[in-house]
């Protein structure tokens, strides 16, 4: 069984400007996560859908970030324009349920801004 | 909110026993999860604890006590491999999948 894809593994783009990822979750897999995890730091929550709805992106910074999970399969993070404090590795995940007791990882996105 | 404790750094040799700490503050509690990170690497699911006690899965344990909103991590004969960075994480009503900071485990030979 495949795992959690993403796409690209690294993207290195100048501040103010716009950069996308991709994220294919786990087949049957419900429940899609975004996280942000800093150097050091533990994955922060950035939204997390059912199926195709949103329902938590309570900690989403809606100014410059959006993200859709088109037919409650694929889904796609955006930044727009990008800052240097943007920098940081983009994770997604996913889970088989709602209540997850585990949730599946993919190599995440390392953003470099400069 | 969610708010969760674990130390940042920990340290023991080959074969030795470890335990990493948690504590946690949510509204909605429904179970403490463990997930390992390597170096570069994706975190990956170790244990979860919905209910008060001990689950044994292979070399490591996993405790929680919902009173004292209170679990921790056990790791018995440690290996080398088991360099990385562990993290506690919450699921709750609201928010689900909150993670710590992280405990980076170092084990030396």
């Amino acid at each position: 069984e495949a795992g959690v894809v993403q796409s690209p593994r690294y993207k290195i783009i100048e501040k103010k400007q716009p950069v996308a990822f991709w994220c294919n979750p786990i087949s049957g897999h419900n429940t899609l996560y975004w996280y942000r995890q800093n150097l050091g730091q533990g994955p922060e929550l950035l939204i997390r859908y059912e199926n195709e709805e949103a329902v938590d992106d309570s900690q989403l910074p809606k100014d410059r970030f959006s993200a859709e999970r088109l037919k409650g399969v694929d889904s796609t993070l955006k930044i727009q324009p990008a800052e240097l404090g943007d920098s940081a590795v983009y994770l997604c995940a996913s889970s088989p349920e709602t209540m997850n007791t585990e949730a599946f990882f993919g190599q995440g996105t390392r953003l470099t801004v400069v | 909110g969610q708010s969760l404790e674990q130390p940042s750094e920990v340290t023991a040799v080959e074969g030795a026993i470890v335990q990493i700490n948690c504590t946690y503050q949510t509204s909605g509690f429904y179970g403490l999860s463990w997930y390992q990170q390597h170096d570069g690497g994706a975190p990956t699911f170790l244990s979860y604890n919905a209910l008060d006690g001990l689950e044994e899965t292979g070399r490591f344990s996993s405790f929680l006590s919902r009173s004292d909103s209170y679990g921790y991590l056990l790791l018995q004969e440690l290996q080398m491999k088991d360099s990385a960075s562990y993290f506690c994480a919450v699921s709750s009503g609201y928010s689900t999948l909150t993670f710590g900071k992280g405990t980076m485990l170092l084990v030396s030979p």
